[in-house]
């Protein structure tokens, strides 16, 4: 157990909805990172909060959207649904920006769009 | 862009040593990591270079030669639970600041009696 968790484990919606997905990250981690992991794709990066602030956009499309409150916990936002989101979403959490710090990974949402 | 290639797949004897490759080409270097992912799992955090050399990590050993773009995860005394998808990491700086973090496609290995 990395002490990042991630709900729901399980997500099935259809094309055109919308979806949150959330992650509370380690005790102590300020950064939340987000990537999508498709089979045809690998694991993308998609976007990098610390403490509350942006830091760094992957190859998060215009649809997704996501925030980190001030309790540090994060939600992703997927909107106007397509079948090509389906995929694995992970959260990771550190300590610190991007450095050299180890990046715990959560268990992950799989999103099924129908 | 960053392009980054390790091979698909390998097979190995359990007991031996593997040596994992990966090249990268890519502006703004600022690191490289290893991360271990078993199937339906999340992956863990194996190595981090960022320095020209050789970390050590109990039977996992991980190199680094920024000026040749290469990488390499060395496993020892391979067991049957690290048969498993190891992706190479590349961290580089964007312009005008942060940090992005740019996956391979991970090399799975099979570990074989």
């Amino acid at each position: 157990d990395s002490g990042v968790t991630q709900t729901p484990k399980h997500l099935i919606t259809a094309t055109g909805q919308r979806v949150t997905l959330r992650c509370s990250p380690r005790s102590g981690d300020l950064s939340v990172y987000w990537y999508q992991q498709s089979l045809d794709q690998g694991l993308q990066f998609l976007i990098h909060y610390y403490n509350g602030e942006e830091r760094a956009k992957g190859n998060i499309l215009e649809r997704f959207s996501a925030q980190q409150f001030p309790d540090l916990h994060s939600e992703l936002n997927l909107s106007s649904l397509e079948l090509g989101d389906s995929a694995l979403y992970f959260c990771a959490s550190s300590v610190g920006d991007f450095t050299g710090d180890e990046q715990f990974f959560g268990p992950g949402t799989r999103l099924t769009v129908l | 862009g960053q392009n980054i290639d390790q091979p698909t797949e390998m097979t190995a004897t359990e007991g031996a040593i593997v040596q994992i490759n990966c090249t990268y080409q890519t502006s703004g270097f600022n690191g490289l990591f290893w991360y271990q992912q078993h199937a339906g799992e999340a992956p863990t955090f194996l190595s981090y270079n960022v320095l020209d050399g050789l970390e050590e990590k109990g039977r996992f050993s991980s190199f680094l030669s920024r000026s040749k773009g290469y990488s390499y995860l060395l496993l020892k005394e391979l067991q049957m639970k690290d048969s498993a998808s190891y992706l190479c990491a590349v961290r580089w700086r964007k312009t005008g600041g942060g940090n992005k973090l740019t996956f391979g496609t991970g090399t799975q290995l099979k570990v074989e009696l």
